[in-house]
């Protein structure tokens, strides 16, 4: 069955260190997310990314974050500059479904830890 | 804020036991939708109910939609021991391309 990748799974890094997680969503999928998990509350909506630009993004994704997706299949968040507060579980999701509102299909996430 | 509310936070039932969750939201809906996530893991679907639609069925799973009221019901039934994990209901609106997330139930059911 197919499925959303993410690497890292881990990464400790050192407050502002940029760091880049990566995903690879499902291969026919049109809609391409970022949500974001700090440690036992809510999961929150980063940026949602269709037609090779981004459609909608939160308050939380300020200038520090960047997204891309730079050969079709892999699809970047990049934080330039690391914060405390920016310790959390990063999933990347994708949708296949033209339209609002569909099933997203989530990774496994990637876990940040900054020190 | 459009995310839905989770109700309760954590509930803990015997195995066997059926398992109910509501959820509450804002503002008007295109579609309703419940994740599941084990601890540590990435979030799964479990099941989609439209703006139109009071009551949808998976398996051991069953969904209610009230849009007078914004709230949906999660039931289980039969709960198993595997079904520990935490439940998110998250919605879209018509304008959305994106889901908005409640806080989430943790579910404990003990063996």
């Amino acid at each position: 069955e197919p499925e959303v990748t993410q690497t890292p799974s881990h990464q400790v890094t050192q407050m502002g260190q940029e760091v880049i997680l990566r995903c690879v969503p499902i291969s026919n999928h049109l809609y391409f997310y970022w949500y974001r998990q700090i440690l036992g509350q809510k999961v929150e909506f980063l940026v949602s990314f269709y037609n090779n630009e981004i459609s909608e993004k939160s308050e939380i994704f300020d200038d520090q974050f960047s997204v891309e997706r730079p050969d079709g299949s892999n699809f970047t968040l990049k934080i330039r500059s690391t914060k405390l507060e920016d310790s959390a579980m990063y999933f990347c999701a994708s949708r296949g479904e033209a339209g609002v509102g569909g099933e997203l299909f989530f990774g496994e996430g990637s876990r940040l830890t900054v020190l | 804020s459009q995310q839905g509310e989770e109700d309760p936070q954590a509930l803990s039932i015997q195995e066997g036991e059926n398992a109910t969750m509501n959820c509450s939201y804002k503002t008007s809906i295109n579609n309703l939708q419940w994740y599941r996530q084990n601890s540590g893991r990435g979030l799964v679907h479990l099941i989609l109910i439209r703006s139109n639609e009071r009551e949808k069925h998976s398996g051991r799973l069953r969904v209610t939609l009230d849009t007078s009221k914004k709230s949906s019901s999660l039931l289980i039934t039969a709960s198993r021991a595997a079904d520990t994990a935490s439940y998110f209901c998250a919605t879209s609106t018509t304008n959305d391309y994106k889901l908005s997330f409640g806080a989430g139930t943790t579910v404990t059911v003990r063996a």
